[in-house]
């Protein structure tokens, strides 16, 4: 399968700093990306997409950021909340495909 | 709209036993994927069913199996069970059009094979 990976396992930050999570995914081929936040004993959210075509995606306090020549995408998230605490996973899509998914990012929310 | 509902939430089932779990779609939606979840291999993409059809398949063995109804329900199986089975599983659905491809997913269904 194609491999779709992170370049941090856990990440601690301070409430109300901006984070940023990292996936390096290695397919350029891929032309469609979703970020995914999963709480504890819950499934996988939803939380913002991207088309290949594009660099960047604003959704509410998070920004994606694609950069193709590198294969890397990267979330953003202003002003981060305790609320925020999860483990984030990209996942990347070839062609309306079948998805990949990231070993996912544990995010750290110090109050 | 309701979201994506799986049943049962939890499940123990002993080694050589088979299992059927249960996918109900967000209302419109006929796409669903399934995955299987664990702490060692991440998620992990199972197959996909669209209007009643198998669109794609994970590199899973033959005990994995699945079908959709006409509903779009889904149900995934899987027979002689191991212990290497223990996961949760997931199912997503997506609307699946050109332009539309985002899945949501629903709360999981933790197996515990014993």
């Amino acid at each position: 399968g194609e491999s779709v990976g992170l370049h941090l396992p856990t990440l601690s930050v301070q409430e109300g700093d901006n984070s940023i999570i990292n996936c390096a995914y290695s397919n350029s081929a891929s032309d469609y990306f979703i970020w995914y936040k999963q709480e504890s004993g819950k499934g996988p959210q939803f939380i913002i997409d991207i088309r290949s075509n594009m660099d960047k995606r604003q959704g509410q306090r998070v920004t994606v950021l694609l950069n193709k020549t590198v294969k890397h995408l990267s979330l953003q998230i202003a002003a981060t909340q305790p609320g925020d605490s999860a483990v984030y996973f990209c996942a990347e899509n070839i062609n309306f495909n079948k998805f990949y998914f990231g070993s996912g990012t544990k995010l750290n929310v110090k109050p | 709209k309701a979201g994506v509902t799986q049943t049962p939430r939890y499940l123990i089932k002993t080694r050589g036993q088979q299992v059927t779990l249960s996918c109900s779609p967000i209302s419109g939606h006929r796409s669903v994927s399934w995955y299987q979840q664990t702490p060692g291999q991440g998620l992990q993409f199972l197959f996909e069913y669209f209007s009643e059809t198998q669109r794609n398949k994970g590199n899973f063995p033959g005990r994995f199996s699945g079908r959709q109804f006409s509903n779009s329900r889904s149900e995934m199986n899987v027979s002689t069970l191991e212990l290497g089975d223990s996961a949760l599983y997931l199912c997503a659905s997506s609307l699946r059009t050109s332009g539309s491809y985002e899945q949501y997913f629903g709360p999981g269904t933790r197996l515990t094979v014993t």
